[in-house]
């Protein structure tokens, strides 16, 4: 079945720093990957989406100069998060688009959780 | 309105029992239907997808979509406490290329 993984799977960092996450998928490629956040107990929230080979587009109050994303490849897709601040703490998760199969089907990544001390 | 809606429960359903998971959405041109299952702590997993009216089956699971009532789904035969989990139904609104909307989710607790 369709693979994604993500890298690290869990990273702690101090207020100010910057933290790279990557999103890869295995075994399909995906010209379309999505970034999400999701706080405890609530619902998946989209970030922004993903375009191999062009610039990402941002959902509505997502600031675009501290999650940069990149997608350099049909198998990658990295968020960085710039200078963190503990707000920033939350489940971050990626989901890639196999585009291969024609079912578009979207399959997501476990996920990596930050913590900013 | 929101644009894909859930019941967000908590649903209790005993063991053995059929758990049923629904989920209304808003845009009529709405094309391709999914269920995803999320445990806490972790990520959605896919476990059904759905195009075209009717019944659709897996295993102990069955999504139903009825497009002129804008509804669809899931059905879990046999549930068992491991179904324990969030539900998640996620559309395909038109004009959104392909990008998937997300209900709320519905909390299913099966009881031993």
């Amino acid at each position: 079945g369709a693979v994604v993984s993500q890298h690290p799977s869990w990273v702690i960092c101090k207020s100010g720093t910057s933290v790279k996450i990557e999103c890869r998928s295995l075994d399909f490629q995906a010209t379309t990957m999505f970034w999400y956040r999701q706080f405890p107990k609530q619902s998946l929230m989209l970030m922004a989406t993903s375009n191999e080979g062009s610039k990402a587009t941002y959902e509505q109050g997502v600031e675009k100069d501290k999650f940069l994303i990149n997608h350099a490849s049909l198998t990658l897709s990295t968020l960085t998060v710039t200078s963190a601040h503990p707000e920033d703490s939350s489940f971050y998760i990626c989901s890639a688009r196999d585009d291969g199969t024609g079912a578009y089907e979207q399959y997501f990544g476990p996920g990596t959780r930050l913590t900013v001390t | 309105q929101k644009e894909v809606e859930q019941n967000s429960g908590p649903l209790s359903v005993p063991e053995g029992a059929i758990a049923s998971l629904n989920c209304t959405y808003s845009d009529r041109g709405s094309q391709s239907f999914f269920w995803y299952r999320q445990y806490s702590g972790k990520s959605p997993e896919l476990i059904m997808s759905i195009y075209s009216n009717g019944d659709k089956e897996d295993g102990r699971f069955t999504a139903q979509l009825n497009k002129a009532s804008q509804y669809v789904s899931l059905l879990i035969r046999d549930s068992q406490p491991s179904d324990s989990a969030t539900y998640l139904c996620a559309v395909t609104l038109s004009g959104s290329a392909r990008q998937l909307t997300f209900g709320s989710g519905t909390q299913l607790t099966v009881l031993p």
